[in-house]
């Protein structure tokens, strides 16, 4: 089973970007899709997007404006960039392996934008 | 944009009872692309089943999926406590992915 570590500040200022990064052991970033997804408190799941391990990428469009994935195979990292953060953007942020049928999923980490 | 929509919202039940949730798709979803997670507070949602009946690895067999097309079904047979949780199905056939908006089975 894939294990993946989310790491990243914890605050971010509004109109800043926010940047997380995740980390993958017990397995290979080839041939995977490697998603984002996130949880405002007390709300429901939203798909943010994935990079293919071929760095094709696919955004949601409620917020592909915003975002940039990348991933670096040497260190087995993916990352995430959202510009621009509001208030609204506070959530938990999962990275995951996914699509795939067998997902596997980060503990997930809380970003709160607040001045 | 496919969206789910899960009902109840909310269902209230006690241990031992059977639990039937529903999702139903504003388009066609093969199972192969269907997914149920279960979320406990301050938890990542975790796989339950895919391919809208095969158990993941740990699902208890009193976990049941069924459906096809638009309607798709999660049953839990003999409710135990530790199943009291939010559920999500999930669609992965077109982009963007999207989640329903999750049932909260509650005792």
């Amino acid at each position: 089973q894939v294990r993946l570590q989310e790491s990243g500040p914890g605050l971010v200022k509004p109109s800043e970007t926010l940047s997380l990064t995740c980390s993958i052991s017990n397995g290979s970033i080839n041939n995977n899709y490697w998603s984002w997804i996130r949880q405002p408190p007390g709300r429901g799941l939203e798909w943010i997007g994935y990079i293919f391990y071929s760095g094709n990428t696919s955004y949601n469009p409620s917020l592909k404006s915003r975002v940039a994935m990348s991933l670096d195979t040497s260190k087995k990292q993916f990352s995430l960039k959202l510009k621009s953060v509001t208030t609204a953007d506070t959530a938990v942020y999962y990275c995951a392996r996914f699509p795939a049928a067998n997902a596997d999923w980060g503990q997930g980490t809380l970003v709160t934008v607040s001045s | 944009e496919i969206v789910l929509t899960q009902s109840p919202g909310t269902l209230s039940l006690s241990p031992g009872e059977r639990a039937t949730l529903s999702c139903r798709a504003s388009q066609t979803v093969p199972t192969k692309f269907l997914a149920w997670y279960q979320q406990k507070p301050g938890q990542a949602p975790r796989l339950l089943m895919s391919h809208a009946s095969t158990r993941a690895t740990g699902t208890p067999d009193r976990f049941s999926g069924s459906g096809s097309g638009t309607d798709f079904t999660l049953t839990i047979n003999a409710l135990g406590p530790e199943d009291f949780a939010l559920y999500y199905c999930l669609q992965y056939v077109n982009l963007p992915y999207t989640f329903g908006q999750g049932t909260k089975l509650e005792i």
